[in-house]
């Protein structure tokens, strides 16, 4: 399995800053995902990267950009966080489509 | 729009008493059907992935079989350890990247 290392683990911020999420895969799968988790809304995708510098939007991706500059790492950014962002974030990887996702530890943010 | 649906949303057993948890689903050309375990505080988990209708698959106490618009996690004589949130997903042939639909998830109870 993938080794996914998410940062920091819980995170509490005021609305309007920028925040960034990392996560970090030890495996070296193509492909990578963000997404929040929410009470009564399950999981839903934010944005998704199948290769270095190649990302595309999710359900969710409104007030989110990611960047992937190698293949280890993926990095979720709120621009302007609001309450509403307020979630549990995981990411994960898969080495391939039809496979089964590993995620991480998730982040837990709290926008005040 | 792909859709999945799990049921029932919680369900509370006796150790030893076997059930059967439901994820019903609506994607354009199903290429995979995934379930997933989560504990408090973590991330999914992943289970098994059923490729075709009549698959089945099993992992301990756990089998997971498929048809054409459904499939079953069937819990053959739990334990209290097997508490935990099940999340079923779905891979469809229309979407891109690899990426999986959840549905909400059912919230497994035993009791000692």
């Amino acid at each position: 399995d993938a080794g996914i290392t998410q940062s920091p683990r819980h995170k509490v911020t005021e609305t309007g800053t920028p925040v960034t999420l990392r996560c970090h895969q030890t495996e070296n799968h193509r492909y990578m995902y963000w997404y929040r988790q929410d009470p009564g809304h399950g999981l839903r995708l934010i944005h998704y990267s199948y290769g270095v510098k190649d990302t595309d939007k999710g359900e969710v991706s409104d007030g989110y950009s990611v960047s992937r500059s190698k293949t280890e790492d993926f990095l979720l950014t709120l621009e302007s966080a609001t309450s509403s962002q307020t979630s549990v974030y995981f990411c994960a990887a898969s080495a391939t489509s039809g496979y089964g996702y590993t995620f991480g530890s998730g982040t837990r943010l709290t926008v005040v | 729009e792909d859709q999945v649906t799990q049921s029932p949303e919680a369900l509370r057993l006796q150790e030893g008493e076997s059930s059967s948890l439901n994820c019903s689903y609506t994607v354009s050309g199903l290429r995979g059907l995934f379930w997933y375990r989560q504990d408090p505080g973590k991330g999914p988990e992943f289970l098994f992935t059923l490729y075709s209708a009549g698959e089945e698959k099993e992992k301990e106490r756990l089998k997971a079989t498929l048809t054409k618009k459904e499939s079953f996690l069937h819990i053959t004589a739990p334990k209290p350890e097997d508490s935990a949130t099940y999340l079923c997903a779905v891979q469809a042939g229309e979407t891109s990247g690899s990426r999986l639909t959840f549905g909400e998830g059912t919230q497994l109870t035993v009791n000692p």
